[in-house]
């Protein structure tokens, strides 16, 4: 299966708000709202952000939001923080084929 | 809160068989209500799912690596485990143990720290 595509890099100041996309196709981001995001910061595991396209796991900053369009789900990141400087991937499942598939990973860059 | 540990060989020499274990604690992996799952890493690359497995044995594989992948679960340990067999220098990545809910199964909210295995002779 292909992986999902999201953009290589995304940057951002202080303050400001950025968008991540993550597209697929109708067979898993399109087909059903089970589109996950996470955060990952150099040397360690990822950290869940959002689930089920737009629910946010207890302790995670309402600064992070997911929305899905069609085909594409993208994580929206507000009042950036350095802290948020980071790599994200999303992840969709795939029913039909009972797996799923993660997205190339999005470094972001807080400026 | 679950917490999860990866274990094993950080070393696995070329066409032979990895292993890993992932150790379950706070809490029980016969709960009825999570997929145990396993992710690898390449250095600086993208996350790949490996497979998962259910309570019940029920397991489902990436089909990239079916044919080299067994996950198993021993509840009697509260761990379960990947076996990748014919392993080459492409299976060099951090591998993570992850764990999500039935009715978010894309959704990994528990992970390991993760261990890193090398391929190499």
């Amino acid at each position: 299966q292909s992986a999902l595509t999201q953009p290589a890099s995304v940057s951002g100041s202080p303050g400001q708000s950025i968008i991540i996309s993550c597209t697929g196709i109708g067979s898993d981001v399109g087909a059903y709202d089970y589109v996950s995001w996470y955060q990952q910061h150099p040397g360690k595991a990822p950290k869940l952000m959002i689930y089920d396209v737009r629910n946010r796991p207890s302790g995670v900053s309402n600064r992070f939001s997911g929305s899905k369009s069609g085909n594409t789900a993208s994580l929206t990141i507000s009042g950036l923080q350095a802290e948020d400087e980071a790599d994200y991937y999303c992840s969709s499942y795939i029913s039909s084929r009972t797996l799923v598939v993660f997205g190339g990973g999005t470094k972001l860059t807080v400026l | 809160q679950v917490q999860l540990q990866e274990s094993g060989p950080g070393l696995v020499t070329p066409s032979q068989t990895l292993s890993l274990t992932c150790t379950v604690s706070s809490g029980s992996i016969s709960r009825g209500n999570y997929y145990w799952t396993w992710i690898r890493q390449p250095a600086g690359k993208g996350l790949e799912w490996i497979g998962r497995i259910y309570t019940t044995g029920s397991t489902n594989y990436n089909p990239s690596l079916k044919s080299r992948v067994t996950i198993s679960v021993d509840t009697s340990k509260n761990q379960f485990s990947l076996r990748l067999s014919s392993v080459t220098a492409a299976d060099t990545a951090v591998y993570y143990c992850a764990s999500a809910l039935l009715q978010n199964p894309e959704g990994f909210d528990y992970w390991g720290q993760g261990t890193l295995v090398t391929v190499s002779s």
